[in-house]
């Protein structure tokens, strides 16, 4: 079985201010790592994922995070937010191979302020 | 290429009835997993199913099934509805089986309110 836990609910920051979104992860077997990002009234969108290789993912709006297999952290970073990053971001962490459930942790609600 | 539909967009109903909730995954995604979403708990895993079979369950008492079709469309069943079963529900696709190798596309969600 595996967990992850986001250490904050809320995190309001300035336009163009970096920002940092903390996920820690539980896990007894090898993992897949995954940020997704839901705007309001919408389902939730892939923003990157980790699967092996590089630690460090990026994607293709400016967010990056890194695995860190001895911290088991796999937080998320965007060194300028802008207005339209407001949104609530999950962490979400499976098993590698089949049949995995993947598990999702409550959520960080980013509030960039103007 | 559409995305995941997932209808009706909202849907009021009274404690004790039975509802129906459908998801069309992505063209050619065999994987559809559903999930509740609520502000308490967050997102959790109801069931998934790939080629028509379930393949994993979360821990949700009966009244919550699911069914898949051989189109890959997915349908979802809450009966004996509860105050408690108000939340989002959200259906998500995915090539292979569960999100973990490709990540999943979600759909926008069916808003349950029970009164």
């Amino acid at each position: 079985a595996q967990s992850v836990t986001q250490l904050d609910s809320q995190v309001p920051v300035f336009e163009e201010a970096p920002v940092e979104l903390r996920c820690n992860y539980s896990s007894s077997v090898s993992v897949y790592l995954f940020w997704y990002v839901q705007y309001p009234n919408q389902g939730l969108q892939l923003l990157l994922k980790y699967l092996s290789g590089s630690t460090l993912v990026e994607s293709i709006n400016g967010f990056e995070a890194e695995f860190n297999k001895s911290q088991t952290s796999f937080h998320l970073r965007k060194p300028s937010v802008h207005i339209s990053d407001t949104a609530e971001y999950f962490c979400a962490v499976s098993g590698s191979g089949g049949y995995q459930k993947v598990t999702f942790g409550t959520g960080t609600k980013l509030q960039v302020i103007p | 290429k559409a995305g995941v539909t997932q209808t009706p967009r909202y849907l009021i109903k009274t404690r004790g009835q039975q509802v129906t909730l459908s998801c069309s995954p992505i063209s050619g995604h065999r994987s559809v997993s559903w999930y509740q979403q609520t502000p308490g708990q967050g997102l959790q895993f109801l069931f998934e199913y790939f080629s028509e079979t379930q393949r994993n369950k979360g821990n949700f008492p009966g009244r919550f099934s699911g069914r898949q079709f051989s189109n890959s469309r997915s349908e979802m069943n809450v009966s004996t509805l509860e105050l408690g079963d108000s939340a989002l529900y959200l259906c998500a696709s995915s090539l292979g089986t569960g999100g973990a190798n490709y990540g999943y596309t979600f759909g926008s969600g069916t808003r349950l309110t029970v009164v």
